[in-house]
């Protein structure tokens, strides 16, 4: 079964310090990896995507993630959190076909 | 230039109404999305159309019938409406399913049913 686990509801960072929001996936097919993030009363704005190429993925707003299959995980980074960066993280999982599946959401909080 | 728009943006209504909401994409894409996400931000995807065919229907009531009069658009109508279809409600659109199946979401429709 295919299914995606973003392991905490919330994490709180200051401003300047390093970001990290965990997923998780289970696939058993080769997947195709996504990272949206969504502000407040706003669409959902996609950061970047894997798909089978580099492992280490640069995304918009310093942001990037490494797919490692040996532990399926997808873990968003930021080497220093900014403000702007207070909003709900959604990793997103697609193993072919027209059918995604989000994962719950994690909610960053950046503390001046 | 909007890429994905929705109308309207809030929709406050009474149970048993009877309401739709439209969604348009400038994007050329050939799949569109609906989604729900609920009070605790948990999105669910509803339906998905490529090229106005109907290719994901997932367990959402009957009162919720999506319509799709041509790959610009999709709609969604949903009739008796319930409290608990209190939610946002997002649509999506992409290219062909492929590698990657990369959306483009458009700016949610809060609905609320009182």
């Amino acid at each position: 079964a295919q299914s995606v686990t973003q392991l905490d509801s919330h994490v709180s960072v200051s401003e300047g310090t390093p970001v990290l929001l965990r997923c998780n996936y289970s696939s058993s097919y080769s997947p195709s990896l996504f990272w949206y993030v969504q502000h407040p009363n706003k669409g959902l704005q996609l950061l970047l995507k894997y798909t089978s190429a580099a492992t280490l993925v640069k995304g918009i707003n310093g942001f990037e993630a490494e797919f490692k299959k040996s532990e399926t995980s997808f873990h968003l980074t930021k080497p220093s959190a900014h403000m702007s960066d207070a909003a709900e993280y959604f990793c997103v999982l697609n193993t072919g076909g027209f059918k995604t599946i989000f994962g719950a959401g994690t909610r960053l909080f950046v503390k001046a | 230039d909007t890429a994905v728009s929705q109308t309207p943006k809030y929709l406050v209504t009474q149970m048993g109404n009877d309401k739709s909401i439209k969604c348009e994409q400038n994007l050329g894409h050939d799949t569109m999305y609906w989604y729900k996400q609920d009070s605790k931000k948990f999105l669910k995807i509803m339906f998905s159309y490529n090229n106005k065919e109907l290719i994901i229907n997932e367990t959402v009531p009957n009162r919720f019938s999506p319509k799709s009069p041509d790959k610009a658009h999709l709609n969604l109508h949903i009739n008796s409406l319930e409290l608990g279809d209190s939610a946002v409600y997002f649509c999506a659109s992409s290219q062909l399913a492929g590698d990657p199946l990369e959306q483009y979401f458009g700016p949610g429709t809060r609905l609320t049913v009182t």
